[in-house]
C-alpha cells in the first residue's frame, strides 16, 4: 500500500515570489506521482505527473515537480506565482503495477497575497 | 458539455434515508472511477469501473454502499441508511484508457456534496 504526507496544510505567498509545496510519499513498490489542483467550487485538475524518465516533470500553468527516490519526495515549484494560483493543491501516488488507484495526500492550500 | 458531469451538485438528507448520486463520464470513456472527499482531506478511492464490471471495489466502506454502471457510460452511487459521517463531497472522473493507462489521464467531475443531517 502506498501512502502520501503533505506537511503544510496552508502556505502563503506574495505575489511574484516562488513557491514550494511538499510532498514525500511512501511505497514498496515502484510509483507513479500526480500533482493536481482544485481550484475554488471547481473539480481536480491534473497539473504534473512521472511516470518514467527524466525526474524533473514540467506542468501547466508554469509549475514543475522533481522526482527525488533516494528522499521519496515530489516537492512541486513555480519560480513567481501569480494570483490566480490560489487553490487547493494534491499530491497523489499510485503503483505502477497495475493497482489501478490513485491515493492522495490530505492538500496544501496556496494562498497568494498580493 | 464536454467534461464530466454529476448530479445533483448538492444533497441533504436525513439519517437513515437512501440517496443515490449519478455520474455523467466523457463520452467514450471507458475507466470510471468514484471517490470521496472529507472535510480537510484528500480524495479517498472508492471503486473503480472498467466497462460495465467493477475492477476493484476495495475502497467501499461497508456494504451501506453500492455502485452500478450497467451500460457502460453512465454510473450511479448508492448508499443505504445514510449515517452523519457519510457527509463529503463523492467526486467522479474518467478516464479513455484501460488498465494501468486509466490512472495515467484522469477527469475529474465538480462533485456531489453530500450532507446527512
Amino acid at each position: 500500500a502506498q501512502s502520501v504526507t503533505q506537511l503544510d496544510s496552508q502556505v502563503p505567498v506574495f505575489e511574484e515570489a516562488p513557491v514550494e509545496l511538499r510532498c514525500n510519499y511512501s511505497s514498496s513498490v515502484s510509483v507513479y506521482l500526480f500533482w493536481y489542483v482544485q481550484y475554488p467550487n471547481q473539480g481536480l485538475q491534473l497539473l504534473l505527473k512521472y511516470l518514467s524518465g527524466s525526474t524533473l516533470v514540467k506542468g501547466i500553468n508554469g509549475f514543475e515537480a522533481e522526482f527525488n527516490k533516494s528522499q521519496t519526495s515530489f516537492h512541486l515549484r513555480k519560480p513567481s506565482v501569480h494570483i490566480s494560483d490560489t487553490a487547493e493543491y494534491f499530491c497523489a501516488v499510485s503503483d505502477s503495477f497495475g493497482n489501478e488507484k490513485l491515493t492522495f495526500g490530505t492538500g496544501t492550500r496556496l494562498t497568494i497575497i498580493p | 458539455g464536454a467534461g464530466v458531469s454529476q448530479t445533483p451538485s448538492n444533497k441533504v438528507t436525513e439519517k437513515g434515508k437512501y440517496v443515490e448520486l449519478r455520474c455523467d463520464p466523457i463520452s467514450g470513456h471507458t475507466a470510471l472511477y468514484w471517490y470521496r472527499q472529507s472535510l480537510g482531506q484528500g480524495p479517498e478511492f472508492l471503486i473503480y469501473f472498467q466497462g460495465t464490471g467493477a475492477a476493484d471495489d476495495s475502497g467501499l466502506p461497508n456494504d451501506r454502499f453500492f455502485a452500478v454502471r450497467p451500460e457502460g457510460s453512465v454510473s450511479t452511487l448508492k448508499i443505504q441508511r445514510t449515517e452523519r459521517g457519510d457527509s463529503a463531497v463523492y467526486l467522479c472522473a474518467s478516464s479513455p484508457q484501460t488498465g494501468l493507462g486509466s490512472i495515467e489521464t484522469q477527469y475529474f467531475g465538480p462533485g456531489t456534496r453530500l450532507l446527512v443531517l
